[in-house]
């Protein structure tokens, strides 16, 4: 089975608002936490990661947060705007310098509403 | 340009025939992965190169798939006697040597009919 999951696949929000994105992991040695942004007809676009010695991270408008306790991870994204509107993956691995392929859930599909 | 690039975009192929999807990654990222994301999921690890060595190749689906770094720079995934189930995208991703973020390349959508 999946080691990565989401909640939701659509999350409908309205534009000014936050939002936020849920994921669950299973996989307790995972030390590597990525979350990207898909477009259509697009690859996935790196927005910010997070390792497993931390529990927060903030980037421009995104805040990560790692819950190892129950191993869900999140994102935020604060004053949603339309060009926000995408399905975002969490991913992970276990942090071999770069010696491992990710793990990918299924997604979440974030509609902005104007 | 400064990003992973594929090609081709778009390939079209009949059941039984072979194709070959191209990857070029960042200049200077030794490691190189290739995934598969059928429709609506999320992108499935297929295999991982380090240079020119193949050091992961446990997602390829079946040994009708087979990829290649000869020169640790352009990476080909081959696809021999297609069937339907593998119309899907096929994403590349390069990073820098000891660094877990990959990039990804736009894909190349593939549809066999």
């Amino acid at each position: 089975g999946e080691s990565v999951g989401l909640h939701l696949p659509t999350l409908s929000v309205q534009e000014g608002d936050n939002s936020i994105i849920n994921c669950a992991y299973s996989n307790s040695a995972s030390d590597y936490f990525i979350w990207y942004k898909q477009e259509s007809g697009k690859g996935p676009q790196f927005i910010i990661d997070i390792r497993s010695n931390m529990d927060k991270r903030q980037g421009q408008r995104v805040t990560v947060l790692l819950n190892k306790t129950v191993k869900h991870l999140s994102l935020q994204i604060a004053a949603t705007q339309p060009g926000d509107s995408a399905v975002y993956f969490c991913a992970e691995n276990l942090g071999y310098g770069g010696a491992d392929g990710l793990t990918f859930g299924k997604g979440t599909h974030l509609i902005i509403q104007p | 340009g400064a990003g992973v690039s594929q090609s081709p975009r778009y390939k079209v192929a009949k059941r039984g025939q072979d194709v070959a999807l191209r990857c070029d990654p960042i200049s200077g990222h030794v490691s190189l992965f290739w995934y598969q994301q059928a429709l609506g999921q999320g992108p499935e690890f297929l295999t991982y190169f380090q240079n020119e060595a193949q050091l992961d190749k446990s997602g390829l689906p079946s040994d009708r798939f087979f990829a290649e770094r000869p020169e640790g720079s352009v990476s080909t995934l081959k696809i021999q006697r297609t069937q339907q189930e593998d119309s899907a995208v096929y994403l590349c991703a390069s990073s820098f040597p000891g660094e877990e973020t990959q990039y990804f390349g736009p894909g190349t959508r593939l549809l066999v009919l």
